[in-house]
């Protein structure tokens, strides 16, 4: 069973509408979640960290987290067609110090 | 401030050669760690340095090897190159040791093995 996973997609909407990207973690104990965004051909780029339970929200993008249910999500509002790109959940696993576990990452695509 | 770079950016290899990738951290960053990405396997951890000490290793084989200077500067080394050591390679800097520190990646090295 793999650590981190996430629908691998693709995931696809129309410009304006709500994206939502889900990522499971089997590790009860992961106490540091990220998103990445990597659009292709690049390196990830960090969009959102978080740390507690519940909502976290930067700008159109909003993170929650569920500790009980292992669960994170990515909401993206007012999807823009430069959105499109993969988005990567990482995770730090207790024990491992900064070793970074990433699922095998979700590729958007925005719709003009 | 500038960010995380990584030379060279791209490399072509025969198989049995070594090769030796460079990451220059984020100005301050403290915290090296290198990470392979291929289609199949997707973004995998190879290893963490800490003033200039390896603080955590990945499972990967021993042909992967790295150090980190003083000025936190880092190489990773992989010797007897294999067809699928072809990968994106990719170098993250961070301010210092806590696992919730936030990793910046630089652009990465895009190694080809033939």
């Amino acid at each position: 069973q793999k650590e981190v996973e996430q629908n691998s997609g693709p995931l696809s909407v129309p410009e304006g509408a709500i994206a939502s990207l889900n990522c499971t973690y089997s590790d009860r104990g992961s106490q540091s979640f990220f998103w990445y965004r990597q659009y292709s051909g690049k390196s990830p780029e960090l969009i959102m960290s978080i740390y507690s339970n519940g909502d976290k929200e930067d700008g159109r993008f909003t993170a929650q987290l569920n500790k009980a249910s292992q669960y994170v999500s990515l909401l993206i509002r007012d999807s823009q067609p430069s959105d499109s790109a993969t988005y990567l959940c990482a995770v730090v696993p207790s024990g491992s110090a900064r070793q970074l576990t990433f699922g095998s990452g979700t590729q958007l695509t925005v719709l003009p | 401030k500038a960010g995380v770079t990584q030379t060279p950016r791209y490399l072509i290899k025969t198989r049995g050669q070594q090769v030796t990738l460079s990451c220059s951290p984020i100005s301050g960053h403290r915290s090296v760690s290198w990470y392979q990405q291929t289609p199949g396997q997707g973004l995998q951890f190879l290893f963490e340095y800490f003033s200039e000490t390896q603080r955590n290793k990945g499972n990967f084989p021993g042909r992967f090897s790295g150090r980190q200077f003083s000025n936190s500067r880092s190489e990773m080394n992989v010797s007897t190159l294999e067809l699928g050591d072809s990968a994106l390679y990719l170098c993250a800097s961070s301010f210092s040791q806590g696992a919730g520190e936030t990793q910046y990646f630089g652009p990465g090295t895009r190694l080809l093995v033939l």
